[in-house]
């Protein structure tokens, strides 16, 4: 089977820094998405790893390591409107385009 | 209209009910999916169409049937549904193919459904 492990929630406090991460054992492995989603609201994507590395995205980064299984997504300069879920995604082998979803990491800025 | 939407946004429905939820993407793609989000769970992948061929079907209940008219247009048809399948509702779509090397999703905004 698939499995996908993420902190169910975080709290962090505004202007500081959070890191949230994400550990996943799948059958094939063809890519990790970061996916952001604020309260009643779809998905938006944030960003996508292939390979080993930091990708760095304005205040978002994300960093993969294939070998651990192993993905954090980090939030700098933290504000207000990224109380959100994000989700952490692994694209599977095997033809098409299919995602394995995490549950969610549900983050709280506080003042 | 931009991007993927959904309609309606909100359904109340009885098990004895038929309903459908309709998806439309405004983006290109050729492959569309349905996605049910639960309180506390994954969102889980249900239907996958690629050219409007359904490819994936997840073990889904035969009492949700997808319907993919054209690569635009997505819809599931829900009957005889169980207080269990309330959920939100999510569709999204992308461009498949070999020579796209990006495999974003793009989601719409889902149907939040509540069986009584």
């Amino acid at each position: 089977g698939q499995n996908i492990d993420q902190p169910t929630e975080m709290t962090a406090t505004e202007g500081a820094i959070v890191q949230i991460n994400c550990t996943y054992q799948t059958s094939g492995f063809n890519g990790l998405f970061w996916y952001q989603q604020h309260a009643g609201e779809a998905p938006t994507f944030l960003s996508y790893n292939v390979l080993d590395g930091l990708e760095e995205k304005g205040r978002f980064s994300s960093f993969l390591s294939r070998s651990k299984g192993y993905s954090y997504l980090l939030l700098k300069e933290l504000q207000m409107k990224d109380s959100a879920s994000y989700l952490c995604a692994v694209r599977l082998t095997g033809g098409g385009n299919k995602l394995t979803f995490g549950t969610g990491t549900q983050l709280k800025v506080e003042l | 209209e931009t991007g993927v939407t959904q309609t309606p946004r909100h359904l109340v429905m009885g098990m004895t009910n038929k309903k459908s939820l309709k998806c439309e993407q405004h983006l290109g793609h050729n492959a569309m999916y349905w996605y049910k989000q639960s309180a506390k769970k994954p969102l889980e992948l249900m239907f996958v169409y690629n050219f409007k061929e359904q490819t994936e079907n997840n073990s889904v209940p035969s009492r949700f049937s997808p319907e993919c008219p054209n690569s635009s247009h997505l819809f599931l048809h829900l009957h005889t549904l169980q207080p269990e399948d309330s959920a939100l509702y999510l569709c999204a779509s992308s461009q498949e193919g070999t020579r796209v090397t990006f495999y974003e999703q793009y989601f719409g905004p889902g149907t939040r459904l509540t069986v009584t």
